[in-house]
């Protein structure tokens, strides 16, 4: 059964820069039928596509979030990570990784890690 | 990129049958994907593709789509469907590009 766990800091500070990794277990991330991604969540708000990355390296990105965003995969670990440069209180909220399908039905879900940005 | 509208809010009596629907342009090329999500949850994916339950989901969800509108269904609610509800597609401009809707809070009453 696949699972997928997020790590990384719980806080972060203004202006600094967002890095989470995501843990794939029970597969691997070597596989030509799926991207691996992020969607965060805003306390109290919905859901927002951040973006995925191919196996291979390739990877999406929301437009909104694109200039500050990086998804990497370092496929030995069977890892995936992000990193959000330049963050601000907008930034808050709760960081899941997913596994993506290639037409885009996400699943499964990580059990998703709160990031807080303090001033 | 495409937009998802979803009604903040829907109720119906235990028992009785609820549509949760999604617009967007989007879904006249992409079928709706829905996730339930419950307080203090990762979200579940509950229906895909033209009307797919994934393991598990019981058989009173249902899904549907006529031109720019999904509908998720649900015959005969129950209190565990209380939930907040997602639809998704691909980005009618970009079809690696993910989208979701504003999601619907479902109260069974």
């Amino acid at each position: 059964q696949l699972q997928l766990q997020e790590s990384g800091p719980g806080l972060v500070k203004a202006s600094e820069t967002l890095s989470l990794t995501c843990t794939v277990s029970g597969g691997s991330i070597n596989n030509n039928n799926y991207y691996w991604g992020w969607i965060r969540q805003p306390p109290g708000k919905g859901l927002e596509w951040i973006g995925n990355i191919y196996y291979s390296g390739t990877t999406y990105y929301n437009p909104s979030l694109k200039s500050r965003v990086t998804i990497s995969v370092d496929t030995s670990k069977n890892q995936f990570s992000l990193e959000v440069t330049s963050v601000t209180a907008a930034d808050t909220a709760i960081y899941f990784c997913a596994r993506h399908r290639i037409d885009q039905v996400v699943f499964p879900w990580g059990q998703g890690t709160l990031v807080t940005v303090s001033s | 990129s495409s937009e998802l509208t979803q009604a903040p809010a829907v109720s119906e009596a235990l028992g009785q049958t609820v549509r949760i629907t999604c617009q967007g342009d989007s879904l006249r090329s992409y079928f709706a994907t829905w996730y339930q999500q419950k307080p203090g949850q990762a979200p579940v994916l509950v229906m895909y593709g033209q009307n797919n339950r994934p393991s598990g989901i019981p058989d009173r969800f249902s899904g549907s789509s006529s031109g720019n509108t999904a509908s998720l269904t649900i015959t005969g609610a129950q209190a565990e469907d209380e939930a907040d509800y997602y639809c998704s597609s691909r980005d009618s401009s970009s079809h690696n590009h993910l989208v979701f809707g504003g999601g619907t809070k479902l109260t069974v009453l």
